[in-house]
């Protein structure tokens, strides 16, 4: 069974970069696209961008100027950085594996809060 | 660009059937997928490729997606699918796109 989980600090500093990383165990990260999606708290999901196995990217319009996900060096991990955040960065941050544009197995998301 | 816009919510009574709708134009030309979050939980696939179920979702969750509108159907709506549902669309030229989501309640 695949599961995905994120790991990363919980509070970040206003202009500082949020960094998260999401492991993955069950299945390696071949084959698949790997997103990462966010919830600000009581408001609905919006999709930040995935990365390909073979390194190619995709980001939504909004972000592209400040995010980036890039895989890790073992082959069952990818990471999410987002530059400069303001309080409307804060949200619960999912990973995701993707297929034929579907999101078909979610981490259980980590809340990040912007707050000096 | 686009936006997928959902009804903010839906009730029934149970054992009614709920319909929740997802609509932008020509949504029929793009691949839709249902994802289910209950409170405080990590969102869960219902339906992907317009009408197709995963392994271990109940045959009352149904989809359907054609013209300008995609439809997750829960024939038989039970106490334990009150959730928040959201639409999700993609097509091989743009990016993924979430409705603003529905607040289903079941009472």
């Amino acid at each position: 069974q695949v599961q995905l989980q994120e790991s990363g600090p919980g509070l970040v500093k206003p202009s500082e970069t949020l960094s998260l990383t999401c492991i993955v165990s069950g299945d390696s990260i071949n084959n698949y696209f790997w997103s990462w999606i966010r919830q600000p708290p009581g408001k609905g999901l919006e999709w930040i961008g995935h990365i390909y196995y073979t390194g190619g990217t995709s980001y939504t319009p909004s972000l592209k100027s400040r995010a980036t996900i890039s895989l890790g060096t073992s082959n069952n991990q990818f990471s999410l950085k987002l530059t400069a955040v303001t309080a409307a960065d804060t949200a619960i941050y999912y990973c995701a594996r993707g297929e034929a544009g579907t999101l078909s197995y979610w981490g259980q998301g980590t809340l990040v809060t912007v707050s000096a | 660009s686009y936006e997928l816009t959902q009804p903010p919510s839906v009730s029934v009574v149970p054992g009614q059937t709920a319909i929740i709708t997802c609509s932008t134009d020509k949504l029929g030309s793009k691949h839709t997928s249902w994802y289910q979050q209950l409170p405080g939980q990590s969102p869960l696939l219902v339906i992907y490729q317009d009408n197709k179920r995963p392994s271990g979702i109940p045959e009352r969750f149904s989809g359907s997606n054609s013209g300008n509108t995609a439809t997750l159907t829960i024939s038989g709506a039970q106490p334990l699918d009150e959730a928040d549902y959201y639409c999700q669309a993609w097509d091989s030229s743009t990016y993924l796109i979430f409705g603003g989501g529905t607040k289903l309640t079941v009472l």
